[in-house]
């Protein structure tokens, strides 16, 4: 069955540097979320999108932002990065239509240096 | 805010024996909640979830209790598998069928000695 899929797997970016992490979610799904899991922490919700709008906020820094596009696939940019941001961050999708459970991408590990 | 805490961060389990993974949650607002395992490497995996208005569920190999009273959730993996050795996550939500604000828990380590 097709999962969620993230890009790249891994980036490297330097302090101040900007990042962009894809996220293509599982087909038929409306609702896209993103986590951010530092080193032996369990997953933040950042951001979650339904249908193309922002659905709900969580601890997204300011410098971050996230879009869905109507292919339903979501990008999460992130701007002036700070050492602090490496972690891996993780996509998943749901379907509010079929009330399906949140499935989870492999995530894109960002280290900044 | 309110987290969801576990019981035991590391377990360990001979393979074929059962094991029991814990977690405590503090808000009783919470009506769903999904059991996650997590390899390294890979992002969580859905195992399991349950609704407030059950107290058990089963799938193949794993049940989910559910406690209301003490607000306590418990994972159940029968004839534990070398496979099964990973990270489960406790998860719980609040914002209401089919919007996912989850609130994880710390995480326990299961290791599975062959």
């Amino acid at each position: 069955a097709a999962g969620v899929i993230q890009s790249p797997r891994h980036l490297i970016k330097e302090k101040r540097e900007t990042a962009t992490l894809k996220c293509y979610p599982i087909p038929r799904h409306d609702t896209v979320y993103w986590y951010q899991q530092g080193p032996g922490q369990d997953p933040q919700f950042l951001i979650s999108f339904y249908e193309k709008m922002q659905s709900d906020k969580g601890s997204i820094p300011d410098r971050f932002s996230a879009q869905q596009f109507s292919d339903y696939h979501s990008e999460l940019n992130m701007s002036s990065l700070e050492l602090g941001d490496s972690a891996l961050y993780f996509c998943a999708s749901s379907s509010k239509t079929y009330n399906s459970p949140l499935h989870f991408g492999n995530g894109t590990r960002l280290t900044v240096t | 805010g309110e987290n969801v805490g576990l019981h035991l961060p590391t377990l360990s389990v001979q393979e074929g024996d059962n094991s029991i993974i814990n977690c405590a949650y503090s808000n009783s607002a919470s009506d769903y909640f999904i059991w996650y395992k997590q390899e390294s490497g890979k992002g969580p995996q859905f195992i399991i979830d349950i609704r407030s208005n059950m107290d058990k569920r089963q799938g193949q190999r794993v049940t989910v209790l559910l406690n209301k009273t003490v607000k306590h959730l418990s994972l159940q993996i029968a004839a534990t598998q070398p496979g099964d050795s990973a990270v489960y996550f406790c998860a719980e939500n609040m914002a209401g069928a089919g919007s996912y604000q989850l609130t994880f828990g710390k995480g326990t380590k299961l290791s599975v000695i062959p």
